[in-house]
């Protein structure tokens, strides 16, 4: 079973609009991080944001926040006014613990296009 | 700082030969994890090593096997190559594992003929 699902493969979004990023996780686990990255074309994977299972507020990070709704298993990511150089893969990723090992998966990723 | 190493950033090998790839991680974070990141499946968590040993291992054959150095610097080794080996490896670092951003480097993109 999909353990992060990411249902939007492909997103065009208006430049200077917000947009959503959806992601919905499957775990039993009580202590879990939620995670999102970028990877533009060059590949390289960034780093945006994190939640903690048990953080109570929403992360922020500058143009980024992460909508967190735990009874939902669902950790959206939104990005506001967003920019040209948006355009990339985005991954939602779950670190959690697996038959005694932790380990970090990732969604399918989902295709934004920021058009001028 | 000096972000993730990955060296290097392409290599084209044939089948049954072997190859290793190297990752330098950002300095003073022990925890080295490899990725394999294909069209088809995705990204795949191959292992991560901390303080020289293996902690955590993905689903992975034996062909693919690491290890990690007293400064952190680890290796990835990948024998007997499968054209279904083509991929991008992705290593990354962190403080430690229990909840702490990964962060990735460039990636070495292997191509087997």
């Amino acid at each position: 079973a999909q353990k992060i699902t990411q249902t939007q493969p492909g997103m065009f979004v208006q430049e200077k609009e917000a947009v959503t990023l959806d992601c919905t996780y499957d775990t039993s686990d009580q202590s879990y991080g939620l995670f999102w990255y970028k990877q533009p074309s060059s590949g390289e994977m960034i780093f945006l944001i994190y939640q903690g299972s048990y953080d109570e507020q929403n992360a922020t990070e500058g143009r980024y926040s992460l909508n967190f709704q735990k009874a939902r298993k669902s950790a959206n990511l939104v990005i506001s006014a967003s920019q040209l150089g948006d355009s990339a893969m985005y991954f939602c990723a779950m670190r959690e613990r697996y038959f005694g090992n932790e380990k970090l998966t990732f969604g399918t990723g989902t295709r934004l296009t920021i058009i001028p | 700082k000096a972000g993730v190493t990955q060296t290097p950033r392409y290599l084209i090998k044939t089948r049954g030969q072997q190859v290793t790839l190297s990752c330098s991680p950002i300095s003073g974070h022990r925890s080295v994890s490899w990725y394999q990141q294909t069209p088809g499946q995705g990204l795949q968590f191959l292992f991560e090593y901390f303080s020289e040993t293996q902690r955590n291992k993905g689903n992975f054959p034996g062909r693919f096997s690491g290890r990690q150095f007293s400064n952190s610097r680890s290796e990835m080794n990948v024998s007997t190559l499968e054209l279904g080996d083509s991929a991008l490896y992705l290593c990354a670092s962190s403080l430690d594992s229990a909840n702490q951003p990964q962060h990735f480097g460039d990636g070495t993109r292997l191509s087997i003929l």
